[in-house]
């Protein structure tokens, strides 16, 4: 079974980048047809796709997020990254990552990231 | 403002039916992706709830169901129970001049009375 793992700093001051790493176990991150997803949370609120990567490098962004998104990934490592810059108080949320088909199959527990000074 | 469109809360006695709709437009729904619904308990993950618009994991309780039709789709819950009490997501696919990729509705705020 696929499990993912989000890993990565707590806390972020604001107009600095946010970094995240997703660990997939139980399987290999280049087989299937996945894409390897970023979803975040705000307290209370809704979920919001970030955006996703597939194994040979190709992206996807949400438009509202597309300018201050990279997603990469490292196969080697089965792992794949998410970096927000020019953070602000309204990118604290849980942040998922996740592997999907347009369907959501794996999800990883999520993390809580805290944009404050 | 999210892409697909839920109410923000329903709420219904132990034992009857509720239905939470899900409203997209052509370049989601309506373009033909298929609609998955997620149950979210307090402090834990979204969980599939159904998939392809109307397919159950196994698992989910046959109380739940999905259908779609058109821009839309709906979440029926049949003879509540009180462990329903959760968030309901719907999410699709969309696909626009502006880019493609996974797109959720606001999410439904469950009561059981």
């Amino acid at each position: 079974q696929v499990q993912l793992q989000e890993s990565g700093p707590g806390l972020v001051k604001p107009s600095q980048t946010l970094s995240l790493t997703c660990t997939v176990s139980g399987g290999s991150i280049s087989s299937g047809s996945y894409y390897w997803s970023w979803i975040r949370q705000p307290a209370g609120k809704g979920l919001e796709w970030i955006g996703r990567i597939y194994t040979s490098g190709s992206t996807n962004y949400n438009p509202s997020l597309k300018s201050r998104v990279t997603i990469s990934v490292d196969t080697s490592k089965n792992q794949f990254s998410l970096k927000l810059s020019s953070v602000t108080a309204a990118d604290t949320a849980v942040y998922y990552c996740a592997g999907e088909q347009q369907l959501v199959d794996y999800w990883g527990q999520g993390t809580l990231v805290t944009v404050s000074s | 403002q999210s892409v697909l469109t839920q109410p923000p809360s329903v709420s219904g006695a132990p034992g009857q039916r509720v239905t939470i709709s899900c409203t997209g437009s052509s370049s989601n729904i309506g373009a033909g992706y298929d609609v998955h619904w997620y149950q979210q308990l307090p402090g834990t993950a979204p969980k599939l709830l159904i998939y392809g618009n109307s397919n159950r994991p196994s698992g989910v309780p046959d109380r739940f169901s999905g259908s779609k039709s058109g821009t839309s789709a709906s979440l029926a819950i049949t003879g509540l129970q009180a462990e329903d009490e959760a968030d309901y997501y719907c999410q699709s696919y969309d696909s626009s001049l502006s880019g493609s990729g996974v797109v959720f509705g606001g999410g439904t705020k469950l009561t059981v009375l």
